[in-house]
């Protein structure tokens, strides 16, 4: 069982539309979940983080963690084409231990 | 913002040759840094730590000899990917943790990306 499992899409869109990216895991010790924006051919970027379970929010991005079912998502809305990228959620148990990235789906805003 | 590079941006070599990439903390110091691998459409697989220094650590199933990795100074490391073969083509991504932040104990704002490099080994 790998551990963090990410659906690769792609996911298409509609602009203005509310989009939901998940990711599942299997290590109950992970305690800290990021969520990196990667666009073509570039290094990912980190575009959120949360520690331990709860909701996030910062302008049109929340993050979500739901510990007891190992769930994490990540919600945009009104999405724009400049969103269009592949995200990658990624996990970690915290200080010096190592980030475990999930696969990234693809999404794709279109006009 | 801290900023991280990496060069060269792309490289295309002939199989056997020996190819080296940096990867630079342009404002920071890096006490730590990473190279991940990323094949299409699949996630980043971490290759190593590589540490200011000292040897780096590799993963599991990474050939130590093949990947020789130089953190010689706190913004610079370097990937060494010897006698490159077609299966090794890839894009290659190093990211750097900023240890004045937070003293990184918190991976998750402390840890960035460069924008890769992409090997093609003909």
């Amino acid at each position: 069982q790998k551990e963090v499992e990410q659906d690769p899409g792609p996911l298409s869109v509609p602009e203005g539309a509310i989009v939901s990216l998940n990711c599942t895991y299997s290590n109950s010790a992970f305690q800290y979940f990021m969520w990196y924006r990667q666009y073509s051919r570039k290094g990912p970027e980190l575009l959120m983080y949360t520690y331990s379970s709860g909701n996030k929010e910062d302008g049109r991005f929340t993050a979500q963690v739901d510990k007891s079912s190992k769930y994490i998502s990540l919600f945009i809305r009104d999405s724009q084409p400049s969103d269009s990228a592949t995200y990658l959620c990624a996990i970690s148990s915290g200080g010096y231990q190592k980030v475990t990235f999930g696969t990234g789906t693809k999404l794709q805003v279109i006009p | 913002g801290a900023v991280v590079s990496q060069h060269p941006s792309r490289v295309i070599c002939k199989s056997g040759t020996s190819v080296k990439i940096e990867c630079r903390s342009l404002d920071f110091q890096a006490t730590t840094m990473f190279w991940y691998r990323q094949f299409p459409k699949q996630s980043l697989m971490l290759m190593a730590t590589s540490n200011e220094g000292s040897k780096a650590t590799y993963e599991q199933g990474v050939e130590k000899d093949k990947f020789l990795i130089n953190h010689a100074s706190l913004t610079l490391s370097t990937l060494t990917v010897t006698s490159a073969h077609p299966e090794d083509s890839s894009f290659y991504i190093c990211s750097a943790r900023d240890q004045g932040l937070a003293g990184g104990s918190r991976p998750e704002d402390t840890q960035y990306f460069g924008p890769g490099t992409r090997l093609t080994v003909l």
